[in-house]
């Protein structure tokens, strides 16, 4: 089916461990984007990348690493979890130039202990 | 670099009017309007992409001031449907690539 996930919806981890954080889009959407939401801060970005082996900074990225080897993958890495990386994450994709209009996978609840 | 959206909550009875506003301090390309039900992804509403622009979508419509950086939402006749977290999302002329969500306003329709 087309569309965009993630995986997992749910993870607990803890403190210093890596965690990887995994979206999939079926549409050959050029942008995708990462988005943690925090209440009170709404979705702040992460990272964002324009095209294969095209990725940059976005608002809040210390801790996190992404990469964008396919078109149709952008995982996030979280290298040494933290507790303050506990945060329901999005991922974004859309075409920006053509319609504008993003979709949001369904999250990924991450608890750190 | 994230815009500013005012108010952060509203309460509503059914068939009341409501604004959201949403403000930028940098100039900007589009603004989109988004809706975030409770346990749920965002939901795209609309986009505007010119300055003095108008949409609407049902009964929900915005428009975009180029000039002044801002956009506003106008809920009219609202529905318990209606309730939900609504963010203003931008980018920005200097780096097109980017997008930037407010911290939201969260609105909720009584009967």
């Amino acid at each position: 089916d087309a569309g965009i996930t993630q995986s997992p919806r749910y993870k607990i981890t803890e403190t210093g461990r890596q965690v990887t954080l995994m979206c999939h889009q079926t549409w050959s959407h050029s942008y995708m984007f990462w988005y943690r939401q925090d209440l009170g801060h709404g979705l702040r970005l992460i990272y964002y990348s324009a095209a294969a082996d095209i990725t940059d900074k976005g608002e809040v990225p210390d801790g996190y690493v992404v990469s964008r080897s396919k078109t149709e993958n952008f995982p996030l890495t979280l290298e040494s979890a933290t507790r303050s990386q506990t945060s329901v994450y999005f991922c974004a994709s859309g075409g920006l130039a053509e319609t504008g209009e993003l979709f949001f996978g369904e999250g990924s609840r991450l608890t750190v202990l | 670099q994230q815009p500013v959206q005012s108010p952060q909550a509203v309460i509503l009875r059914e068939g009341e009017d409501a604004v959201i506003n949403c403000s930028s301090s940098k100039a900007l390309y589009s603004v989109h309007w988004y809706r975030q039900k409770h346990g749920e992804a965002p939901v795209f509403l609309m986009i505007l992409l010119k300055g003095g622009e108008q949409k609407g979508h049902e009964k929900i419509s915005a428009s975009f001031n180029e000039k002044k950086q801002q956009s506003s939402l106008y809920l009219t006749a609202s529905q318990l449907s209606y309730s939900g977290t609504y963010f203003c999302g931008t980018q920005p002329i200097y780096n097109f690539n980017k997008f930037y969500f407010g911290s939201g306003t969260k609105l909720n329709v009584k009967p």
